[in-house]
């Protein structure tokens, strides 16, 4: 079993569209949990940071964390062509950074 | 605030020949990482600096990679000979702390072996 899994995607919804994108992991020893975002030739860029369980929001995107089954989550609500790009999960037992293998999202017009 | 440089963004070359990435992190970040990221896939860690201490090089492949961090400040990272497999992007990335929280990454050097 992989480390981090991730919803292989690529997804792709239209323009106004609520998205889910999920990560799965095994090691109970993360505690931050990341979302990064990376457009196409660009490096990926910190979207959201979450410490433990709970859900934060930031204006359309909200995190989801359940450590008890070991998922977390970004929600996009209306969604954007702008955000069209490939998601990255991470986390951290604050040594060692894991990353997911990313879920390319298209939003059509 | 300036975020973290790399150069060159591209750089084909032939296998067998060696190429070289610079990265300079964000003022004040003490952490710096490199990462390979093949396309379609998550980023792998090769290495991680703490100042201009190795903290971690377990998946370097030391045959043909290395990097070096003298001053505590910028970095580069080599490789001699490439291979086609090495074809990736190899992101820089820097934190404050060791125990970093969030890491922040560079645009990235685009390397195409062929």
């Amino acid at each position: 079993q992989k480390e981090v899994e991730q919803d292989p995607g690529p997804l792709s919804v239209p323009e106004g569209a609520i998205v889910s994108l999920n990560c799965t992991y095994s090691n109970s020893a993360f505690q931050y949990f990341m979302w990064y975002r990376q457009y196409s030739r660009k490096g990926p860029e910190l979207l959201m940071y979450t410490y433990s369980s709970g859900n934060k929001e930031d204006g359309r995107f909200t995190a989801q964390v359940d450590k008890s089954s070991k998922y977390i989550s970004l929600f996009i609500r209306d969604s954007q062509p702008s955000d069209s790009a490939t998601y990255l999960c991470a986390m951290t037992d604050g040594q060692n950074f894991v990353f997911g293998p990313g879920t390319r999202l298209s939003v059509l017009p | 605030e300036a975020g973290v440089a790399q150069s060159p963004r591209y750089k084909i070359i032939e296998k067998r020949q060696s190429v070289a990435f610079w990265c300079n992190p964000i003022s004040g970040h003490a952490t710096l990482y490199w990462y390979q990221q093949i396309l379609g896939q998550g980023p792998k860690l090769l290495i991680q600096f703490q100042n201009n201490g190795v903290v971690d090089d377990s998946q370097l492949p030391k045959d043909r990679f290395s990097a070096e961090r003298l001053k505590g400040v910028d970095s580069t990272l080599k490789i001699q000979p490439a291979k086609l497999e090495d074809s990736a992007v190899y992101l820089c990335a820097s934190s404050l702390v060791l125990s970093g929280n969030t890491i922040y990454f560079g645009e990235g050097s685009w390397l195409t072996v062929v």
